[in-house]
Formats: structure tokens, C-alpha cells, sequence
């Protein structure tokens, strides 16, 4: 299958600080991805569709100010949790979609922020 | 609005042994896809198996085979000859059909235990 991968797959970071998050294709062109957020022994909540060349789509109740997502290539979506608090602390994971009607969601390895 | 439904929380089977994993959903759409995915203690989600609704043959993928009940909205899990590599997280999701920017609709999950 496809592969997504996600870089960092943790990170540590001091409260204030922003941290950014990589969603690569690696052997597809993804024309969606998906950035979802999950917390211990819970399902994936979705926060936002990035499509590539365009601004994203928040879900209900996620800060775009706070969770930058830019989907500038194809090929890459990036993250950037700003001013970072220890709530913000959390399990993220990418997903993208190969072509515009696969039905199939690859995912990213994921990445384990912690704020302190 | 869509939702999915696991109701079992926890499930555990004995090695070898055949276990089966309940999904409901609730949608008035008709053409939509289902899927199961594994979340290993690594947190990398793999998909496990897929089912197109307007299939009425129920897909299988080698020791993994759902039952797709449309008129019930029903999409349960059966894993055979369960192995301890099976030990995981497994979450229902739906997604409808049509453009890549559909987004996937998780269940809250179902961790299942395999005992050697």
C-alpha cells in the first residue's frame, strides 16, 4: 500500500513555544489529507481537511489560529501547534487519500506531543 | 449526520479461537463505504478490511471477514483463528461516497485481547 510518513514521531516542547508537525506522501500524490487528534484509549477526532494549494477546513470547535495546518505541495502537509500549552499535549495523526475518488485513507505512524 | 457505534468496549478471545466485533451506524445516505482498522500498541492504524455498500457480498481478507447487514445498518468483525499479533484497538469507521474530501466517521473502539 501507500505510505505516509510523519515526522517527528514525538516531540517535547516548552509551554509558548510552537511545534511543527510533517505529513509526507511518500509514493503518491495526496490531493487531501486529513490531521486528526486522539487522546488515550479514545477514537480519532478529525480536526481538519487540508487540500493541496488551498486554506483548510476546521471542524467545529478546533482553533485555526492555534493549529496552523498549510497543504502546500502534494506531497506535504504540515501541522504547527502555536504557543503550545500543556493541553495541547496529545496524540497527532495524518491521513491522506490517494486520488480523488480512492476510497482507501493511508496513515501516518503518528506523533506524540508533549508540552512542559 | 452520520454516526458509528461500538458498543463493546473491550472484548477478549482465547488464541485460535474465532471472535466477532460489533459496528452499528446510523446515516439516510445509500452508497457509502465501511471499514475496520487495527490500532496496534504502536498506534499506527492499518486497515484491515473494507466494504462497499452497494456490495452485497461480504468482504473477507484472509482470517478476516465482516457481516454487512445494509437494512440494519450492522457491520461486525469476525476474526478466525485469532492470533496474539491481532491484540489491538479495532475501530469501525464510515465514510460516504462521492468526493476525496469525504472525511471518515470513527466508532469509539474496541480493544481486543488475545490470551495465548
Amino acid at each position: 500500500g501507500a505510505v505516509v510518513s510523519q515526522h517527528p514521531s514525538w516531540v517535547i516542547c516548552k509551554s509558548g513555544t510552537s511545534v511543527k508537525i510533517e505529513c509526507r506522501s511518500l509514493d503518491f500524490q495526496a490531493t487531501t489529507m486529513f490531521w486528526y487528534r486522539q487522546f488515550p484509549k479514545q477514537s480519532l477526532m478529525l480536526m481538519a481537511t487540508s487540500n493541496e494549494g488551498s486554506k483548510a477546513t476546521y471542524e467545529q470547535g478546533v482553533e485555526k489560529d492555534k493549529f496552523l495546518i498549510n497543504h502546500a505541495s502534494l506531497t506535504l502537509s504540515t501541522l504547527t501547534v502555536t504557543s503550545a500549552h500543556p493541553e495541547d499535549s496529545s496524540f497527532y495523526i495524518c491521513s491522506a487519500r490517494v486520488g480523488v475518488r480512492n476510497t482507501e485513507a493511508f496513515f501516518g505512524q503518528g506523533t506524540r506531543l508533549t508540552v512542559v | 449526520a452520520q454516526t458509528v457505534t461500538q458498543s463493546q468496549p473491550e472484548m477478549s478471545v482465547q488464541e485460535a479461537e474465532t471472535v466477532t466485533l460489533s459496528c452499528t451506524y446510523d446515516t439516510s445516505e445509500s452508497d457509502y463505504y465501511l471499514f475496520w482498522y487495527k490500532q496496534p500498541p504502536s498506534r499506527q492504524m492499518i486497515l484491515v478490511i473494507r466494504q462497499e455498500a452497494y456490495k452485497q457480498q461480504n468482504a473477507t481478507e484472509n482470517r478476516f471477514s465482516v457481516n454487512f447487514q445494509k437494512a440494519a445498518k450492522s457491520f461486525s468483525l469476525k476474526i478466525s483463528d485469532s492470533q496474539l499479533g491481532d491484540a489491538a484497538m479495532y475501530f469501525c469507521a464510515y465514510r460516504s461516497s462521492g468526493g476525496a474530501t469525504n472525511k471518515l466517521i470513527f466508532g469509539t473502539g474496541t480493544l481486543l485481547a488475545v490470551q495465548p
